[in-house]
């Protein structure tokens, strides 16, 4: 099984729509981030979490909240979407002191 | 803030041949990671390099911390077409929140077989 995974895989919504994109993770780990990925520009943080009361945004959080519902989970939501949202997100996870993040398989995020 | 500079932006090679990408930064950084991603699927660690100067190698894949702790290279040697995919480095300062990566922009692979 899967260490972090991500629901759903493919995603296709309207504009003005509300999205959530969910992530649970079993390797234990204490934080999680969620980032998105566009042709050409890498990986971008969004917010990250270290631990179940602590939130932190990152250096793309307009447009998006996120909520850290246990160690293992933490959602991503899109409170109203618009186009230029349309990218692949990934969730991953790190064990606090280490420096390795663990990425899920993603999810691909249409907006229309 | 921070900036990875990764090149090249992407490379067409035939199968067999060796491979160099590398990264460079603006800031120093105390730890330099290598990922790759498969096409569909999340970025996957390939190496790990802590201190200025370290060489590691995992199979046909050595990466190395550059001495100014500025930069970091990957070699992939005798390329197979599984080799295919982004890589992307990543460095991490001790500055502020130790916690933050900084991902260059990928490095597109493509092995003709």
């Amino acid at each position: 099984d899967a260490d972090v995974t991500q629901t759903p895989r493919n995603r296709i919504t309207k504009t003005g729509k509300r999205i959530m994109l969910e992530c649970s993770q079993t390797k234990g780990h204490d934080r999680m981030y969620w980032y998105r990925q566009d042709p050409g520009l890498g990986l971008r943080l969004i917010y990250y979490s270290f631990d179940v009361k602590d939130i932190n945004k990152g250096e793309i959080s307009d447009g998006y909240s996120v909520s850290r519902q246990a160690q293992a989970k933490f959602s991503l939501s899109l409170e109203s979407a618009i186009p230029n949202q349309t990218a692949l997100y990934f969730c991953a996870t790190q064990l606090g002191g280490t420096d390795t993040q663990y990425f899920g398989p993603g999810t691909r995020l249409t907006v229309l | 803030g921070q900036q990875l500079n990764q090149s090249p932006q992407s490379m067409f090679i035939q199968e067999g041949e060796d491979v160099s990408m590398n990264c460079t930064s603006s800031s120093i950084f105390n730890t330099w990671l290598w990922y790759k991603q498969d096409p569909g699927e999340g970025p996957v660690l390939l190496i790990a390099l802590y201190k200025a100067g370290e060489l590691t190698s995992n199979g046909r894949l050595t990466a190395q911390f550059g001495i100014t702790r500025k930069d970091s290279f990957l070699n992939i040697s005798a390329s197979i077409p599984s080799d295919v995919g982004i890589y992307f480095c990543a460095g991490r300062n001790s500055g502020g929140s130790n916690y933050k990566l900084t991902f260059g922009k990928g490095t597109l692979l493509t092995v003709n077989p």
